[in-house]
């Protein structure tokens, strides 16, 4: 198994659907996150989770939503998207000891808004 | 605020050449930690290096070297006799410490195309 798996790996929705996107990490890892990479800016850091607790929420739009049931899984709910969300969402996990851990990132989903 | 800048968007250049890519950081932080990825086209960002501020030597590993100078704010990363595999988008990172957890602050990022 991978370290971290994301599913699934393209997505394309309409703006009134609703979909989950899931990660989980085999990495026995503390932290979970959830990044996006637009065409049109750096990526960008959308939510951390720590034992299940949602530490950072980088001011993302509420139609976002994310979900840590447990340190292992991670997921973001979809609802009523806009055509500008399109991008590729990633995922990552670290292991939380100071500023110096490395994050490892699952392949992300490549989502389309239409 | 943190802030890294990668001012090349693109790179281009022929199997074997030498390859450099810039990253320029900003940081209040005395201690910090910086980064490089490697963002293939299947999607996922590959760790390559972690850099702490207060080790400013070279680390060389294998065909990769990186550059840390902390009096110009720059961590640049040399890629030795490219190959058509390292073709990707590359990736600087400044490491924030946000409450429980780490953010990374990325750049622009760099394409780098090696052709054959």
């Amino acid at each position: 198994e991978t370290g971290v798996t994301q599913t699934p790996r393209h997505l394309v929705m309409g703006m009134t659907n609703k979909k989950s996107l899931k990660c989980e990490q085999h990495l026995g890892h503390n932290a979970m996150y959830w990044y996006k990479q637009s065409a049109k800016k750096p990526l960008e850091l959308m939510f951390v989770y720590n034992f299940k607790e949602q530490t950072e929420n980088n001011s993302v739009p509420s139609r976002f939503s994310p979900e840590c049931p447990n340190s292992s899984h991670l997921f973001l709910h979809l609802h009523t998207l806009q055509p500008e969300d399109s991008a590729l969402y990633l995922c990552a996990s670290s292991q939380i000891q100071g500023a110096g851990t490395e994050a490892f990132f699952g392949q992300g989903t490549r989502l389309t808004v239409v | 605020a943190q802030k890294v800048t990668q001012a090349q968007t693109e790179i281009s250049v022929v199997e074997k050449e030498d390859v450099t890519l810039d990253c320029v950081y900003e940081t209040r932080d005395t201690t910090y930690y910086l980064f490089w990825y490697k963002q293939p086209p299947s999607g996922e960002l590959v760790f390559l290096i972690r850099r702490n501020s207060f080790d400013e030597q070279n680390e060389i590993s294998g065909r990769y070297s990186w550059n840390f100078q902390k009096s110009t704010s720059s961590f640049n990363f040399t890629i030795t006799a490219s190959q058509v595999v390292d073709s990707a988008v590359y990736f600087c990172a400044l490491s924030e410490v946000v409450r429980y957890g780490n953010k990374l602050v990325f750049g622009a990022g760099t394409i780098l195309r090696v052709k054959s």
